[in-house]
């Protein structure tokens, strides 16, 4: 069966750079959600879409911004990254209630 | 507010016998669903099983049970028959709706599970 993919599964940067992390759901999955997950910490929701539009926000940074295409993919954008950044990223997709997580891209800013 | 309270930070288990995990919730909606979920140490979040406020039966997924029992607001996950490949941090979540009409997981603080040979 289709999983929720996401690229790139690892990815580097310094201070100040900016990032981006793709997300291509699971096929007629509807919504996409965002989570940020610290290390030894448990996930936090970032931001949602349902059918391309913005739905709902969390604990997201003013220096993050997301975006949800026509072809459903997700983008997430981070810019003037941190150290507090270094993080693993999920995005999840979902048709009812069961969301279902991708294997997450490990950001490391040094 | 919802809330996910998992008092295990770490849960020993010989093979093949069963173990479970403790989660208690808080909430006030009426309406909401428990899930569980499992994260090896290559980090992956791997659905295991749900559980719907409503749902009359408690839910079951191969070896995965879930002990629900609304009245304490507890959801314990059960594993039978334990592997050594069960070993992996285990999160309980919970859906919480939100304004825009997506649901946004709250989870627990996870138990580590070490199953030995």
């Amino acid at each position: 069966a289709a999983g929720v993919i996401q690229s790139p599964r690892h990815l580097i940067k310094e201070k100040r750079e900016t990032a981006t992390l793709k997300c291509y759901p699971i096929p007629r999955h509807d919504t996409v959600y965002w989570y940020q997950q610290g290390p030894g910490q448990d996930p936090q929701f970032l931001i949602s879409f349902y059918e391309k539009m913005q739905s709902d926000k969390g604990s997201i940074p003013d220096r993050f911004s997301a975006q949800q295409f026509s072809d459903y993919h997700s983008e997430l954008n981070m810019s003037s990254l941190e150290l507090g950044d270094s993080a693993l990223y999920f995005c999840a997709s979902s048709f009812d209630h069961e969301q279902f997580f991708g294997p997450g891209t490990r950001l490391t800013v040094l | 507010a919802q809330k996910i309270t998992q008092t295990q930070p770490g849960m020993f288990v010989q093979e093949k016998e069963a173990v479970t995990l403790d989660c208690t919730y808080d909430t006030s909606d009426p309406s909401y669903g428990l899930f569980w979920y499992k994260q090896p140490s290559s980090g992956e979040m791997i659905f295991l099983i749900y559980q719907g406020s409503y749902d009359q039966q408690n839910a079951t997924e191969g070896r995965y049970s879930l002990n629900f029992q609304k009245a304490r607001k507890s959801a314990n996950l059960v594993i039978s028959a334990s592997q050594l490949g069960d070993s992996a941090m285990y999160f309980c979540a919970m859906r919480t709706a939100l304004k825009g009409g997506s649901e946004k997981l709250v989870f627990g603080k996870g138990t580590k599970l070490t199953v030995n040979p």
